[in-house]
């Protein structure tokens, strides 16, 4: 079945710096989302991506949906300490929201 | 405005007891509604989603089951726990999918920290 993987796991980043996390799935997606959750919280909706090759912003968040539809991206600059929390992707793919496991993001002030 | 409100927040139950976890969403109708797991450290889990009054469809076999009495009720129910079902349920719901297919934003609840003993 689907599966989408996200790399890296955990993130340790000096305020101010800038940072990437990636998602890749097995199958072509229909559509990306991402999702951020912060500790003890509940993951709260952020981007949906549908085009090939479409590339999204949100002030200092950018969000890339890969060509071939199988992967993504978000680049995160001048990291802040707000930025702290899990970020997660899920990919749509023959009827099913598949998420990945996190991208943990701590942030050293 | 539409709102989720699951409950309860924290359980914590003996191996062996039932349980129930309760999902409501209020302002919408008709929504589809999902359980999530997520185990710590790892992603979301789908459990159960919902099309429908009555309507439930299973993603991994277990020993949980889930219930729609209502259209916008929601309910998460085991038997008996076992040690492994210790972990972090969210309910959530969507307007906007194809069968499961979500293709709109999914709205997630607070969350019902469970801790098997």
């Amino acid at each position: 079945g689907q599966q989408v993987m996200q790399i890296p796991q955990y993130q340790h980043v000096q305020e101010g710096e800038d940072f990437t996390t990636y998602c890749n799935s097995s199958t072509t997606l229909s559509n990306i989302q991402w999702y951020k959750q912060r500790p003890g919280g509940h993951p709260v909706f952020l981007i949906q991506l549908v085009k090939s090759g479409e590339v999204k912003k949100q002030k200092r968040l950018t969000f890339q949906f890969g060509e071939a539809k199988k992967n993504s991206s978000l680049h995160i600059t001048a990291t802040q300490t707000t930025d702290v929390g899990t970020y997660f992707c899920a990919g749509d793919n023959d009827y099913k929201l598949s998420f990945g496991a996190g991208t943990t993001v701590t942030v050293r002030a | 405005s539409q709102t989720i409100h699951q409950w309860p927040a924290t359980l914590v139950q003996p191996v062996g007891s039932p349980l129930s976890l309760e999902c409501t969403v209020e302002g919408t109708s008709n929504p589809n509604l999902y359980w999530y797991r997520q185990a710590a450290g790892r992603g979301l889990q789908l459990l159960f989603y919902s099309v429908g009054i009555g309507q439930i469809s299973s993603e991994v076999p277990q020993n949980l089951s889930a219930s729609r009495p209502q259209d916008r009720q929601f309910i998460l129910s085991s038997k008996k726990l076992l040690l492994s079902d210790s972990g972090f349920y969210l309910c959530a719901w969507t307007l906007e999918a194809f069968g499961l297919a979500i293709t709109g934003e999914l709205f997630f609840g607070e969350g019902s920290r469970l801790t098997v003993l």
